[in-house]
């Protein structure tokens, strides 16, 4: 089936580490983005990439980082440097720049102690 | 700037019942584009519908039904008949003409109990 895959779904971290999030797709897309959304409040865009090894700044990139080696991955890592990791992490991606709608993976909520 | 604004942050109804969500949104841009999701317990957003600027056609799909009116700047959803799969947090969203990035409401969490 084609989609959006982010792993894990649930994921623990001790406060200080690194971690990577993953995200694919097999959608053949060309646009790919990380979302945050923390409760009780709307999805906040982190980054976007509209073409492989390519990728720009969102709202909140501050404390994370991205790369686009493959047109079908798009993981991001939320650095110690990122005041308040803990939240539930969204991956989208769309056809083409432009195509406006963007369509979901199942997320990972990450929890950072 | 660009906002999004879901006033209504919880609705609860019965199985059955009609319930509007309500999205008012701001933007300089005279081309662009309203969203709805729909994101059920499981976290996933769904894509409802896509609405651009220039066609302020009222739509129809199924139970739901979306009213744009650009004269108060406001893209409203209605269920008919609501059914307790219909519980979920619902988003519109706004992108701006030449950018691919949404901007998001708050949400509405709509509970529909039996």
């Amino acid at each position: 089936d084609g989609g959006i895959t982010q792993s894990p779904k649930y994921l623990f971290r001790k406060e200080g580490q690194n971690v990577t999030l993953s995200c694919e797709q097999n959608l053949n897309h060309d646009a790919m983005y990380w979302y945050r959304q923390d409760p009780g409040q709307g999805l906040r865009l982190i980054y976007y990439s509209q073409i492989v090894n390519d990728f720009q700044k969102g709202d909140i990139a501050e404390g994370y980082s991205v790369s686009r080696e493959k047109k079908e991955s798009f993981p991001l890592t939320v650095t110690s440097a990122q005041k308040n990791p803990t939240a539930f992490y969204l991956c989208a991606s769309s056809p083409r720049q432009g195509y406006h709608e963007q369509y979901f993976g199942p997320g990972t909520r990450l929890t950072v102690t | 700037a660009q906002k999004v604004t879901q006033a209504q942050t919880e609705i609860s109804v019965v199985e059955k019942e009609d319930v509007t969500l309500d999205c008012v949104y701001e933007t300089r841009d005279t081309t662009y584009y309203l969203f709805w999701y729909k994101q059920p317990p499981s976290g996933e957003l769904v894509f409802l519908i896509r609405r651009n600027s220039f066609d302020e056609q009222n739509e129809i799909s199924g139970r739901y039904s979306w009213n744009f009116q650009k004269s108060t700047s406001s893209f409203n959803f209605t269920i008919t008949a609501s059914q307790v799969v219909d519980s979920a947090v619902y988003f519109c969203a706004l992108m701006g003409w030449g950018t691919d990035k949404l901007i998001f409401g708050t949400g509405t969490r709509l509970q529909v109990f039996p």
